[in-house]
């Protein structure tokens, strides 16, 4: 049962573009998404976050979007730099009572091209 | 102000074993949570600990166990291991249960021959 969905393995996009990363999900319980990015070889880094009750948050090139209707969340990179390329995961937090639990789509990797 | 460190960073160990994998959380923290990410898959949820006390967990048999020290560090324990076991094994710290911005190590790399 995959609650959080990335349904693109990949993405390639040119610099100075605009790169969009879409994640579906299913439990309306979720309170808090976030985004990571991952490098090879190294843990996850926070990127940005937001609540469930916000429908947009930005934080310079980055900005996440949130359609609760859809259930669907979506990361903006305006513009893309080849520094960006990196495995990214969106996630969703179970809610505060859960542990804080995050559950994780299953990555999507962007490759910014020079 | 140090970052969230796991030791080691390669293990092997052999199907049935035990294995004992660390986590330093980061300055102030005092909430770490241990995710496995299996090749090609994002990372699941393990367990969390708060304060030295289990705070939730997903759905791993009790085999996966852990434990928080009084400064924050914490230890993911696996035994009888199995080849299925292979996988990154993930360390996150935060300053609270909530995770709302929770910060990763490099991961521990385990493989199960």
């Amino acid at each position: 049962d995959q609650q959080v969905k990335q349904n693109s393995p990949s993405l390639s996009v040119q610099e100075g573009r605009i790169s969009i990363l879409n994640c579906d999900y299913t439990n309306s319980m979720f309170d808090y998404f976030l985004w990571y990015k991952k490098y090879p070889a190294e843990g996850p880094t926070f990127l940005i976050s937001i609540s469930s009750i916000k429908d947009k948050n930005e934080d310079g090139r980055f900005t996440v979007f949130l359609n609760k209707s859809a259930k669907h969340l979506s990361l903006h990179i305006v513009p893309s730099q080849p520094g960006d390329s990196a495995v990214y995961f969106c996630a969703a937090r179970a809610g505060y009572n859960q542990g804080g639990k995050l559950i994780f789509g299953q990555g999507t990797e962007l490759s910014v091209k020079p | 102000e140090t970052g969230v460190t796991q030791s080691p960073t390669h293990l092997i160990k052999t199907r049935g074993q035990q294995v004992t994998l660390r986590c330093s959380s980061q300055s102030g923290h005092n909430t770490v949570s241990w995710y496995q990410q299996a090749l090609g898959q994002g990372p699941q949820f393990i367990f969390q600990y708060y304060r030295e006390e289990e705070n939730g967990r997903g759905n791993f048999p009790p085999r996966f166990s852990g434990l928080q020290f009084p400064n924050y560090s914490s230890e993911l324990n696996v035994n009888a291991l199995e080849l299925d076991d292979s996988a990154l094994y993930l360390c996150a710290s935060s300053f609270s249960r909530g995770n709302t911005e929770a910060f990763f190590g490099q991961g521990t790399r385990l493989t199960v021959v």
